[in-house]
């Protein structure tokens, strides 16, 4: 079976741009997270989707959103780019209420 | 979100069985305990995760103490592929968006 797939893998945007990243959740998962991780710290939590609404959303700003589709895949979309949204962002999927989440391998985001 | 506490760091021998200990004194009674392994440039992986009794699978077994203000995952037999940082987290189940709150984890060093 295939896990969550991510892409792009990497990415490189120059300050003020925008950008789209994407998530294939696993066959059957409805729930969606995005996560963002900076080099040396934990991920953070950005969104969380559950059948096309939103469930939850972190402390970032509203430069970050996001969406699920009816196929429960979703994107996360960044605007004005700047120099600290550099990071890995991460996708999980589940199949709702505390069981585990499988993450995606993540997008490496450089904002030059 | 409640709080988890973990060492930093731990060290131990290929083949031998290690003992993560995480604190949770805050947690609440529909709180989750999950632990969650990250390997470099890798996304969290899904360990294995509790509410009241102890669980094993595949990867490991999570011992819960009584009053369940902590908990130990435990690898039976760690080989080199097990080095990893090991988070503990709390998930509430009782709705609403159902975050991971990442701390710093305990990175776990495995020597041969």
């Amino acid at each position: 079976d295939a896990g969550v797939t991510q892409s792009p893998t990497h990415l490189i945007k120059t300050r003020g741009q925008q950008v789209t990243l994407r998530c294939s959740p696993i066959s059957g998962h409805k729930s969606v997270s995005w996560y963002q991780q900076v080099l040396g710290q934990g991920p953070q939590f950005i969104f969380q989707y559950y059948e096309k609404e939103e469930r939850g959303r972190g402390n970032f700003p509203d430069r970050f959103s996001a969406r699920q589709f009816p196929n429960y895949s979703s994107e996360l979309n960044v605007n004005a780019l700047l120099l600290g949204d550099s990071a890995l962002y991460l996708c999980a999927s589940n199949a709702w209420l505390n069981y585990g989440y499988t993450f995606g391998s993540g997008t490496r985001l450089t904002v030059v | 979100d409640a709080k988890t506490t973990q060492p930093n760091s731990m060290e131990s021998n290929e083949e031998e069985p290690v003992h993560l200990p995480c604190n949770h004194s805050t947690i609440s009674g529909t709180d989750y305990i999950h632990w969650y392994r990250q390997l470099p440039s890798q996304g969290p992986e899904y360990v294995i995760h509790g509410l009241t009794s102890n669980v094993n699978n595949r990867m490991a077994s999570l011992a819960i103490a009584e009053d369940r203000k902590s908990s130990t995952l435990i690898l039976h037999r760690a080989t080199l592929r097990d080095a990893a940082v090991y988070y503990c987290i709390l998930t509430d189940a009782g709705g609403g968006a159902q975050k991971l709150v990442f701390g710093q984890g305990t990175r776990l060093t495995i020597n041969p």
